[in-house]
């Protein structure tokens, strides 16, 4: 089966730099994804990575190392409205690709 | 602007009293999810729609069923919904098999009396 690991909480200050990680383990693999989530609303996609190495987007970096299964978002200049729930996702390769796994979500809490 | 709607975003029903929600979109996407999340949880996937091709999870109760009458909507129907069966209801959409992207609706949070 397909599986990924998420810390369930980090809290970082207003301006900081945060690092949420994911460890994945898949029967094969599409790349890895990250959405964003605020409370009561709809996951948003941050960012993709297919290949090993940093995808810059803004504030927002994401990072995939395949041959230790694992990846990290990066956020900085962290800011209130950061405050929300992160996820880490990858496509099940045994659906041909539709479906999407997600990791249980990793909550940020930023203050001030 | 190309998006996902979701309605209704709140339904409170009794328990055994069947629902249903509906999801448009208008990124004429050809694949059409449905995940339950339930509360501090990851989004689950309970089936979805590949043009009209319906594939189903295995581990989705027989209750959900859905319907897709066009390539624009997809409805969710809870026929006996139960207790548990209280969620946030996502609908997403993709372009293609492949896609990497999924496209998320605001939402229907609904809850079982």
């Amino acid at each position: 089966g397909q599986s990924l690991e998420q810390p369930s909480e980090v809290t970082a200050v207003e301006g900081a730099i945060v690092q949420i990680n994911c460890t994945y383990q898949t029967s094969g693999f599409y790349g890895l994804s990250w959405y964003q989530q605020h409370d009561g609303g709809a996951p948003t996609f941050l960012s993709y990575n297919a290949l090993d190495g940093l995808e810059e987007t803004g504030r927002f970096s994401s990072f995939l190392s395949r041959s230790d299964s694992y990846g990290y978002l990066l956020l900085q200049e962290l800011q209130m409205k950061d405050s929300a729930s992160y996820f880490c996702a990858v496509r099940d390769p045994n659906t041909g690709g539709f479906k999407t796994i997600f990791g249980a979500g990793t909550r940020l809490f930023v203050k001030a | 602007d190309a998006m996902v709607i979701q309605n209704p975003r709140y339904q409170v029903t009794q328990f055994g009293k069947p629902v249903t929600l509906s999801c448009s979109q208008t990124l004429n996407h050809n694949v059409m999810y449905w995940y339950q999340q339930k509360s501090s949880q990851a989004p689950k996937l309970l089936f979805h729609y590949y043009d009209k091709d319906f594939n189903n999870e295995a581990d989705t109760p027989d209750n959900f069923q859905s319907r897709r009458p066009n390539t624009s909507f997809c409805f969710l129907d809870i026929r006996s919904p139960g207790l548990g069966d209280t969620a946030m209801y996502l609908c997403a959409t993709s372009q293609g098999a492949g896609a990497n992207v999924l496209t998320f609706g605001a939402g229907s949070r609904l809850t079982v009396l």
